[in-house]
């Protein structure tokens, strides 16, 4: 059962324009929300996160957007460029008993010059 | 600080043989995670470690695989035998701990195993 969601496996923006990546959750328990960049060859890098008493983190371009009711959050880069290109990684943790993150699947964004 | 080390970065083995994949974490990290990535569930979680102690194995897929800490500075992860559906990147994790979720952790290389 997968609890964290990336249902768009692969995305392709334009430079300089917005990239909106997007990740479902199913477990209410999550406590916090962490988003993961990916080049090739290399191991998971962290970007950003935000708790779940917010609705909005900022570091530069990018903003975490999180919508508990819905389950939903999202990260926006503006603007894109080239050295994004590289896979996302949405992942969730609870403040209950451990320190695990549980990841989704990943989605492939692609910068078009 | 070197990040965490694992190693090799690439393996292949023949189907049944025993493969061993090392970790090294971060001094002074008291958490170390096992993770392992393919395309149809992303990163999986295997097993994680706290002070050198199993903590939760749940993600292990079935016996043949097995983990160990023994000491602060070094984790295996075996698997034997080994199987063509173990084919995966695997990735070794470490953290402070200290609720972590502000930094995350920090990922290895990783180990890309084929079995043939």
């Amino acid at each position: 059962d997968q609890q964290v969601k990336q249902n768009s496996p692969s995305l392709s923006v334009q430079e300089g324009r917005i990239s909106i990546l997007n990740c479902d959750y199913t477990n209410s328990m999550f406590d916090y929300f962490l988003w993961y960049k990916k080049y090739p060859a290399e191991g998971p890098t962290f970007l950003i996160s935000i708790s779940s008493i917010k609705d909005k983190n900022e570091d530069g371009r990018f903003t975490v957007f999180l919508n508990k009711s819905a389950k939903h959050l999202s990260l926006h880069i503006v603007p894109s460029q080239p050295g994004d290109s590289a896979v996302y990684f949405c992942a969730a943790g609870s403040n209950f008993g451990n320190e695990k993150l549980t990841f989704g699947t990943g989605t492939r964004l692609t910068i078009i010059p | 600080d070197a990040g965490v080390i694992q190693s090799p970065r690439h393996e292949v083995t023949e189907m049944g043989q025993e493969v061993t994949l090392r970790c090294k974490p971060i001094s002074g990290h008291d958490y170390l995670f096992w993770y392992r990535q393919t395309m149809m569930r992303g990163l999986e979680l295997l097993i994680y470690f706290n002070n050198n102690v199993p903590i939760d194995d749940s993600g292990m897929p079935e016996d043949r695989f097995s983990a160990k800490m023994p000491n602060a500075s070094f984790s295996t992860l075996k698997i034997q035998p080994s199987e063509p559906r173990d084919s995966a990147v695997y990735f070794c994790a470490s953290s402070s701990g200290t609720r972590g979720w502000r930094t995350g952790y920090t990922f290895g290389s990783g180990t890309r195993l084929t079995v043939v």
